[in-house]
């Protein structure tokens, strides 16, 4: 299966800034996914990735707050814009494998202070 | 609405013995995938055992088994012989047309 990495494991943000999150697969994927994991909950999938298109968004995410982009079919950043303490999350990029399964990132640890 | 449905926040289970854990959804594909995901505490998200919903086979990986019952909706998670590393959460998702439905987990503690 493929193997990601995500980078960073974790920051500490101030409310306002951006954060701009990576990953990189070792093989070509059509499809990134980019997830929210919000504390003790489970996973809230933000947009899925293609590339050479705009990110498909889901409901209640907008680009704007949430720009992405897929320059090619190993890489993917997520940026989480303006931040508030709302935006404290683990964050995980998953791609779809060829044996049915999904692969994740080891996911981006997010706190906003 | 396609839902998955977890309704044990936790369980419990002594080290060597085994426990199950449940998962029901629903959804009006005839066509989908059903997973089961471990999410110890360093946060990775590791596929555990997946099925595709036309076959009748329950999937089975070494300690790991389902008991897939496509009528009842329901694709519950047997693990034998616990042992402490698979203290966990695990979730459950179900895959319709690439997009991930996910329940709301289940806390797996290890007693030893």
């Amino acid at each position: 299966s493929a193997v990601i990495s995500q980078k960073p494991s974790r920051d500490i943000c101030q409310r306002g800034t951006s954060l701009t999150i990576q990953c990189q697969v070792d093989s070509q994927v059509t499809m990134m996914f980019w997830y929210r994991q919000q504390p003790g909950q489970s996973l809230t999938l933000i947009a899925t990735a293609n590339q050479g298109s705009e990110a498909t968004y889901e409901s209640g995410f907008v680009i704007d707050k949430f720009p992405i982009s897929r320059p090619n079919l190993t890489f993917s950043t997520l940026t989480v814009s303006n931040m508030s303490p709302e935006d404290s999350s683990i964050y995980l990029c998953s791609v779809e494998g060829p044996d049915l399964g999904y692969t994740f990132g080891s996911g981006t640890r997010l706190t906003v202070v | 609405a396609q839902t998955v449905t977890q309704s044990q926040p936790e369980m419990s289970v002594q080290e060597a013995e085994t426990v199950t854990l449940s998962c029901t959804y629903d959804t009006s594909e005839s066509d989908y995938y059903l997973f089961w995901y471990k999410q110890p505490p360093s946060r990775q998200m590791i596929l555990v055992i997946r099925q595709e919903a036309y076959k009748q086979q329950n999937a089975t990986e070494n300690r790991f088994s389902v008991n897939f019952q496509k009528a009842a909706k329901s694709f519950s998670l047997k693990i034998s012989d616990s042992q402490l590393g698979d203290a966990a959460m695990y979730f459950c998702a179900m895959d319709s047309n690439y997009q991930l439905i996910w329940g709301a987990g289940t806390k797996l503690i290890i007693k030893p």
